[in-house]
């Protein structure tokens, strides 16, 4: 029972390439989530879909784009990758209501 | 201001030692409170809910004080393992869509 599991684990880009980070998870929740975590600021969120074909934007959307592919799969994509997104990004599922978030291990993002 | 505020520190305190940590939050219409724990690279995971009358699990105590919109975590007796990254979250409107974090208080036990 492998969780949330999202890919890759580093990733280092030029500005202006794009990329996919991949958040795939095996609990059956409905709800998924795209996070950043830069020093000092905390988890802030960038995406969310509730359900599988809904998706919302969170705190920080600009720049990114996400697919909630199926109930499992929820994908992220940096179009053109800029200085400012280098962060760690966590995918996170939930259960009904929100009572506990499940996290993927992270992905550590640098754009040079 | 931030919607959730946390004193980032580092506590460092002796193992042993008794520990707490306040978290302040803006909207006061929140209805869920949640501590996370964060170890140094790792993912956070769920440590404790937080509930109106107060909760404890083992050494862990958390509380919450709506009139003065704060939340806080006790650690008694503490650990080494328990040196880590403790962030404070809140349901801002129990919509059950979306969580707040603040950007945690880091704590280290040392021997």
């Amino acid at each position: 029972n492998a969780g949330v599991t999202q890919t890759p684990k580093f990733q280092v880009l030029k500005t202006g390439q794009s990329m996919t980070l991949q958040c795939a998870q095996d609990m059956n929740h409905n709800s998924m989530y795209w996070y950043r975590q830069d020093p000092g600021m905390g988890l802030r969120l960038i995406y969310y879909s509730a359900s599988e074909g809904t998706t919302d934007k969170g705190e920080v959307p600009n720049g990114y784009n996400v697919s909630r592919l199926n109930k499992r799969e929820f994908s992220l994509r940096l179009e053109s990758a800029a200085p400012s997104q280098t962060s760690v990004y966590f995918c996170a599922a939930g259960d009904r209501g929100l009572k506990k978030l499940f996290f993927g291990s992270g992905t550590q993002l640098s754009v040079l | 201001r931030k919607e959730v505020e946390q004193d980032p520190g580092p506590f460092n305190v002796p193992e042993g030692a008794t520990v707490a940590f306040n978290c302040t939050y803006s909207n006061s219409a929140s209805q869920s409170f949640f501590w996370y724990r964060q170890d140094c690279r790792k993912e956070p995971k769920l440590l404790m809910s937080v509930y109106s009358s107060g909760n404890e699990d083992g050494r862990f105590t958390a509380q919450l004080n709506r009139a003065s919109q704060y939340i806080s975590l006790l650690i008694r007796d503490s650990k080494l393992s328990d040196s880590a990254t403790y962030l404070c979250v809140v349901n801002p409107n129990n919509a059950g869509n979306m969580l707040t974090f603040g950007g945690g208080t880091r704590l280290m036990v040392k021997p």
